[in-house]
Protein backbone atom coordinates (compact mmCIF):
# COMPACT_ATOMS: atom_id res chain seq x y z
CA UNK A 1 0.00 0.00 0.00
CA UNK A 2 1.10 3.42 -0.98
CA UNK A 3 2.08 4.96 2.16
CA UNK A 4 3.09 8.26 4.19
CA UNK A 5 4.20 8.39 6.86
CA UNK A 6 4.08 11.10 9.82
CA UNK A 7 5.93 11.79 13.03
CA UNK A 8 5.66 12.72 15.88
CA UNK A 9 2.07 11.15 16.90
CA UNK A 10 1.79 13.94 19.48
CA UNK A 11 3.57 17.19 19.99
CA UNK A 12 3.53 19.59 23.07
CA UNK A 13 4.93 23.25 22.26
CA UNK A 14 5.36 26.59 24.19
CA UNK A 15 4.11 29.60 23.27
CA UNK A 16 6.29 31.36 20.43
CA UNK A 17 8.39 28.08 20.21
CA UNK A 18 8.78 26.19 16.25
CA UNK A 19 6.48 22.82 15.82
CA UNK A 20 8.22 20.54 13.53
CA UNK A 21 6.13 17.53 11.62
CA UNK A 22 7.86 15.58 9.55
CA UNK A 23 6.49 13.30 6.75
CA UNK A 24 8.24 10.32 4.44
CA UNK A 25 6.39 8.83 1.21
CA UNK A 26 7.30 5.79 -0.68
CA UNK A 27 5.91 6.62 -4.09
CA UNK A 28 7.68 8.96 -6.53
CA UNK A 29 4.97 8.91 -8.27
CA UNK A 30 3.26 11.33 -6.28
CA UNK A 31 3.99 15.63 -7.16
CA UNK A 32 1.64 17.11 -4.64
CA UNK A 33 2.15 17.34 -0.81
CA UNK A 34 -0.70 19.50 1.10
CA UNK A 35 -0.71 19.77 5.06
CA UNK A 36 -3.99 20.07 6.57
CA UNK A 37 -5.16 21.57 9.87
CA UNK A 38 -8.31 20.09 11.46
CA UNK A 39 -10.07 21.22 14.53
CA UNK A 40 -12.49 18.94 16.85
CA UNK A 41 -15.89 18.72 15.15
CA UNK A 42 -14.52 20.17 12.14
CA UNK A 43 -12.93 18.84 8.33
CA UNK A 44 -10.02 18.83 7.39
CA UNK A 45 -8.88 22.74 5.91
CA UNK A 46 -5.75 22.94 3.61
CA UNK A 47 -3.08 24.93 5.47
CA UNK A 48 -0.18 24.88 2.71
CA UNK A 49 0.75 23.02 -0.35
CA UNK A 50 4.21 22.20 -2.18
CA UNK A 51 4.88 20.58 -5.47
CA UNK A 52 8.72 19.11 -5.65
CA UNK A 53 10.14 21.83 -8.29
CA UNK A 54 10.87 23.78 -5.42
CA UNK A 55 12.58 23.02 -1.99
CA UNK A 56 10.60 25.35 0.17
CA UNK A 57 7.63 27.05 0.73
CA UNK A 58 6.35 29.59 3.42
CA UNK A 59 3.02 30.73 3.74
CA UNK A 60 2.73 34.03 6.93
CA UNK A 61 3.89 31.26 9.99
CA UNK A 62 4.02 28.33 8.19
CA UNK A 63 6.79 26.91 6.08
CA UNK A 64 7.00 23.39 4.32
CA UNK A 65 10.76 21.61 3.68
CA UNK A 66 10.88 19.29 0.86
CA UNK A 67 13.86 16.83 0.25
CA UNK A 68 13.11 15.04 -3.12
CA UNK A 69 16.13 12.75 -2.77
CA UNK A 70 15.33 11.71 0.58
CA UNK A 71 11.71 11.73 -0.06
CA UNK A 72 10.61 13.67 2.78
CA UNK A 73 9.16 16.60 3.64
CA UNK A 74 7.82 18.66 6.72
CA UNK A 75 5.92 21.88 8.07
CA UNK A 76 7.65 24.43 10.57
CA UNK A 77 4.66 26.33 12.48
CA UNK A 78 7.44 29.66 13.55
CA UNK A 79 5.90 31.39 16.59
CA UNK A 80 3.06 28.42 17.89
CA UNK A 81 0.28 29.77 18.69
CA UNK A 82 -2.33 28.44 21.54
CA UNK A 83 -5.06 28.86 18.47
CA UNK A 84 -2.21 26.37 16.72
CA UNK A 85 -3.86 23.36 18.94
CA UNK A 86 -5.11 21.15 16.56
CA UNK A 87 -4.62 17.59 14.32
CA UNK A 88 -2.09 18.44 11.02
CA UNK A 89 -2.09 15.66 8.31
CA UNK A 90 0.41 15.59 5.90
CA UNK A 91 -1.04 13.60 2.79
CA UNK A 92 0.45 12.96 -0.97
CA UNK A 93 -0.96 12.45 -4.18
CA UNK A 94 -0.38 12.01 -8.06
CA UNK A 95 -1.73 15.01 -9.79
CA UNK A 96 -1.04 13.50 -13.31
CA UNK A 97 -4.02 11.11 -12.88
CA UNK A 98 -5.88 13.98 -12.75
CA UNK A 99 -6.75 13.44 -9.22
CA UNK A 100 -4.42 15.85 -6.92
CA UNK A 101 -7.09 15.42 -4.14
CA UNK A 102 -7.20 11.14 -4.58
CA UNK A 103 -5.22 11.93 -1.15
CA UNK A 104 -3.01 9.54 0.72
CA UNK A 105 -3.12 11.03 4.24
CA UNK A 106 -0.28 10.17 7.21
CA UNK A 107 -1.47 9.14 10.53
CA UNK A 108 -1.60 13.02 11.96
CA UNK A 109 -0.02 14.78 14.66
CA UNK A 110 -2.03 16.41 17.38
CA UNK A 111 -0.57 19.60 18.42
CA UNK A 112 -0.55 21.24 22.22
CA UNK A 113 0.98 24.59 22.18
CA UNK A 114 0.61 25.54 25.65
CA UNK A 115 0.84 29.14 27.37
CA UNK B 1 -17.21 27.85 6.14
CA UNK B 2 -15.36 25.58 3.25
CA UNK B 3 -19.03 25.92 1.32
CA UNK B 4 -19.43 22.27 1.30
CA UNK B 5 -22.62 20.98 3.01
CA UNK B 6 -22.73 17.82 4.29
CA UNK B 7 -26.18 16.30 5.38
CA UNK B 8 -27.44 14.71 8.55
CA UNK B 9 -24.16 15.88 10.56
CA UNK B 10 -24.79 12.73 13.06
CA UNK B 11 -26.27 9.52 12.17
CA UNK B 12 -27.11 6.67 14.72
CA UNK B 13 -28.20 3.74 13.21
CA UNK B 14 -28.30 -0.37 13.47
CA UNK B 15 -26.03 -2.85 12.33
CA UNK B 16 -27.71 -4.29 9.13
CA UNK B 17 -29.14 -1.45 8.03
CA UNK B 18 -28.12 0.96 5.26
CA UNK B 19 -27.81 5.10 5.61
CA UNK B 20 -27.46 7.63 2.94
CA UNK B 21 -25.24 10.22 3.33
CA UNK B 22 -25.48 13.51 1.43
CA UNK B 23 -22.86 16.28 -0.08
CA UNK B 24 -23.41 19.35 -1.99
CA UNK B 25 -20.24 20.63 -3.00
CA UNK B 26 -19.17 24.36 -3.75
CA UNK B 27 -20.96 26.03 -6.06
CA UNK B 28 -19.38 25.35 -9.39
CA UNK B 29 -17.12 22.34 -8.23
CA UNK B 30 -17.09 19.63 -10.74
CA UNK B 31 -15.63 17.46 -8.59
CA UNK B 32 -16.15 15.31 -5.47
CA UNK B 33 -14.88 13.28 -3.07
CA UNK B 34 -15.81 10.91 -0.21
CA UNK B 35 -13.26 9.71 2.68
CA UNK B 36 -13.78 8.02 5.76
CA UNK B 37 -11.54 8.74 8.86
CA UNK B 38 -11.82 6.45 11.40
CA UNK B 39 -9.32 6.11 14.78
CA UNK B 40 -7.54 3.08 13.76
CA UNK B 41 -7.16 3.55 10.06
CA UNK B 42 -6.81 7.37 9.65
CA UNK B 43 -8.10 9.61 6.49
CA UNK B 44 -8.41 7.34 3.67
CA UNK B 45 -10.07 7.73 0.42
CA UNK B 46 -13.21 6.15 -0.83
CA UNK B 47 -14.20 7.55 -4.25
CA UNK B 48 -14.60 10.33 -6.46
CA UNK B 49 -16.14 12.21 -8.67
CA UNK B 50 -16.19 14.44 -11.83
CA UNK B 51 -19.45 15.20 -13.46
CA UNK B 52 -21.54 12.57 -13.19
CA UNK B 53 -18.73 9.87 -13.97
CA UNK B 54 -16.83 8.27 -11.29
CA UNK B 55 -13.44 9.12 -11.48
CA UNK B 56 -10.82 7.25 -8.86
CA UNK B 57 -11.92 4.58 -6.62
CA UNK B 58 -9.81 4.10 -3.19
CA UNK B 59 -10.55 1.43 -0.39
CA UNK B 60 -13.93 1.53 -0.61
CA UNK B 61 -16.09 -1.62 0.37
CA UNK B 62 -19.06 -3.53 -1.71
CA UNK B 63 -21.17 -2.70 0.72
CA UNK B 64 -20.40 1.15 0.00
CA UNK B 65 -21.44 2.88 -2.77
CA UNK B 66 -21.71 6.28 -4.56
CA UNK B 67 -23.12 8.69 -7.12
CA UNK B 68 -23.46 12.32 -8.13
CA UNK B 69 -26.45 13.52 -9.38
CA UNK B 70 -26.98 15.99 -12.63
CA UNK B 71 -26.83 19.19 -9.92
CA UNK B 72 -23.67 17.76 -8.62
CA UNK B 73 -24.75 16.87 -5.41
CA UNK B 74 -23.22 13.22 -4.58
CA UNK B 75 -24.47 10.56 -1.89
CA UNK B 76 -23.07 7.75 -0.19
CA UNK B 77 -24.82 4.52 0.27
CA UNK B 78 -23.70 2.26 3.49
CA UNK B 79 -25.48 -0.76 3.70
CA UNK B 80 -25.30 -4.22 5.65
CA UNK B 81 -23.99 -1.90 7.97
CA UNK B 82 -21.36 -3.67 10.78
CA UNK B 83 -20.40 -1.93 13.97
CA UNK B 84 -16.17 -0.87 12.27
CA UNK B 85 -18.75 1.25 9.79
CA UNK B 86 -18.39 3.59 13.10
CA UNK B 87 -16.46 6.82 11.94
CA UNK B 88 -16.66 10.33 10.32
CA UNK B 89 -17.53 10.50 6.51
CA UNK B 90 -16.27 13.63 4.88
CA UNK B 91 -17.11 14.90 1.31
CA UNK B 92 -14.42 17.33 -0.51
CA UNK B 93 -15.01 19.28 -3.52
CA UNK B 94 -12.83 20.78 -6.32
CA UNK B 95 -13.23 22.73 -9.14
CA UNK B 96 -11.11 20.30 -11.58
CA UNK B 97 -9.43 17.39 -11.31
CA UNK B 98 -6.04 19.18 -10.06
CA UNK B 99 -7.35 21.93 -8.09
CA UNK B 100 -7.43 21.94 -4.32
CA UNK B 101 -10.39 20.27 -2.10
CA UNK B 102 -12.31 21.65 0.35
CA UNK B 103 -13.69 19.49 2.83
CA UNK B 104 -17.15 19.47 4.46
CA UNK B 105 -17.62 19.01 8.50
CA UNK B 106 -18.17 15.70 8.20
CA UNK B 107 -20.95 12.95 9.13
CA UNK B 108 -19.97 10.89 12.11
CA UNK B 109 -22.02 7.66 11.86
CA UNK B 110 -22.43 5.09 14.60
CA UNK B 111 -23.59 1.70 14.15
CA UNK B 112 -24.88 0.19 17.51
Amino acid sequence: QQQVKQSPQSLIVQKGGISIINCAYENTAFDYFPWYQQFPGKGPALLIAIRPDVSEKKEGRFTISFNKSAKQFSLHIMDSQPGDSATYFCAASDSNTGTASKLTFGTGTRLQVTL
Amino acid sequence: DSGVTQTPKHLITATGQRVTLRCSPRSGDLSVYWYQQSLDQGLQFLIQYYNGEERAKGNILERFSAQQFPDLHSELNLSSLELGDSALYFCASSGGVNSEAFFGQGTRLTVV
